[in-house]
């Protein structure tokens, strides 16, 4: 079956220009997250969705990103006012969402989005 | 949140047996332990998952000591395409889950 899609794979942009990232999760995994991984970096933890709530924003670096999810599917991430800082992988994953143990609840991630921000 | 500590990177020759070793002192009971793989330009893959004692799939072992306060990923004989960051996850449910920085595992021909 389709794994997790992002798009657009590769982004490059102006400083100050907004950018959205769109991530399509699996069919039917209710719960997605967004991560930002910089160059030899690991994964920083942005943002958590289940369902098309947030119960999680702590990730967020500032108030230049905002996250929304619609019809408990797809998502999409978006950076107002781009600076150079914010150029990294943008990585989507999703689970399922519905094991009893979350513990358990393996993460499948998308190819991600790299954003070059001039 | 638990926190984990790997080693930053670690060198192999082929054929050789790998232990990549993850320390997460503040484990909680509800706690599983999950290691990710990750080759550049791509998002990290499940490898394997364990709570307690020796895990075992077609890829890795997995050994959890009792007190569960550390766990090593074993990659029997290793080849050049195992070359890839490896990270080590503690996770209890659907929150926030964080990633280390993971051990960049570099295969020697």
């Amino acid at each position: 079956g389709a794994g997790v899609s992002q798009s657009p794979s590769n982004k490059v942009t102006e400083k100050g220009k907004d950018v959205e990232l769109r991530c399509d999760p699996i069919s039917g995994h209710t719960a997605l997250y967004w991560y930002r991984q910089s160059l030899g970096q690991g994964l920083e933890f942005l943002i958590y969705f289940q369902g098309n709530s947030a119960p999680d924003k702590s990730g967020l670096p500032s108030d230049r990103f905002s996250a929304e999810r619609t019809g408990g599917s797809v998502s999409t991430l978006t950076i107002q006012r781009t600076q150079q800082e914010d150029s990294a992988v943008y990585l989507c994953a999703s689970r399922t969402g519905t094991s009893g143990n979350g513990a358990t609840d393996t993460q499948y991630f998308g190819p991600g989005t790299r954003l070059t921000v001039l | 949140l638990a926190k984990t500590t790997q080693p930053i990177s670690m060198d192999s020759y082929e054929g050789q047996e790998v232990n990549i070793t993850c320390s997460h002192n503040n484990i909680a009971t509800n706690d599983y332990i999950t290691w990710y793989q990750q080759f550049p330009s791509q998002g990290p893959r499940f490898i394997i998952q364990g709570y307690k004692t020796k895990v075992t799939n077609e890829v890795a072992s997995l050994f959890i000591p009792a007190d569960r306060k550390s766990s090593t990923l074993s990659l029997p004989r290793v080849s050049l395409s195992d070359t890839a960051v490896y990270y080590c996850l503690v996770s209890g449910g659907y929150q926030k889950v964080t990633f280390g920085i993971g051990t960049k595992l570099q295969v020697i021909p």
